[in-house]
């Protein structure tokens, strides 16, 4: 079965700092996507970067970059030159090939001033 | 717009009394999923539908009912809520075919069940 793991339910960094928020996944699919979603204190789920699995550069969006070690199954969100905006819920999550979403269980991520 | 609609936003309501919580979206999305979310617990998924007349349990389906008689829609129904289903739930919907497309979400509807 999928399954997402995201070992750091809170975060702390300063702002303008950069920060790694870790994903890593299971499964035996070998055709699959990798999302980010961040989730403001508002509550709105927002869509933030993918990656699929045959991509053979690390996805990049704006401040959003995602570190993809496939052999590792790891799916990093890193998000440069922080900002106190960021401060949210992060999910990560999982589709293989034309099936259900996965969703790991979320990392809070505090920006200090 | 491209959007996924959920109705209501905010409700209280009572114990037992039976309550739908629609969904729809504009998007032609085979898939469409509900989550609910509790603090400390992210996302939990209750049903979710592949296509039309296709459902699925998820992990948390006890005490809810879903339907997709059409592709747009995608209720939710809490036959007898119980103060344990007080949550924010989320609607989300989703093309099917590859693994690259991303799942688009509602914008939550509060529940609280006393």
């Amino acid at each position: 079965a999928q399954k997402i793991t995201q070992t750091q339910p809170g975060m702390f960094v300063q702002e303008k700092e950069a920060v790694t928020l870790d994903c890593t996944y299971d499964t035996s699919d070998p055709s699959y996507g990798l999302f980010w979603y961040k989730q403001p204190s508002s509550g709105e789920m927002i869509f933030l970067i993918y990656q699929g699995s045959y991509d053979q550069q690390n996805a990049t969006e704006g401040r959003y970059s995602l570190n993809f070690q496939k052999a590792r199954k790891s799916a990093n969100l890193v998000i440069s030159a922080s900002q106190l905006g960021d401060s949210a819920m992060y999910f990560c999550a999982m589709r293989e090939y034309g099936q259900n979403f996965v969703f790991g269980p979320g990392t809070r991520l505090s920006v200090l001033p | 717009e491209a959007q996924v609609t959920q109705n209501p936003r905010y409700l209280i309501t009572v114990t037992g009394k039976k309550l739908t919580v629609t969904c729809s979206q504009n998007m032609n999305h085979e898939y469409m999923s509900w989550y609910r979310q509790d603090p400390g617990l992210g996302l939990r998924q209750i049903y979710y539908s592949m296509n039309v007349e296709v459902t699925d349990k998820g992990d948390v389906p006890e005490g809810y009912k879903v339907s997709r008689k059409e592709k747009r829609n995608f209720p939710l129904i809490l036959e007898s809520p119980s103060p344990n289903q007080t949550s924010l739930y989320f609607c989300a919907s989703s093309r099917v075919g590859g693994s690259g497309n991303t799942i688009y979400f509602g914008e939550g509807s509060w529940l609280t069940v006393v």
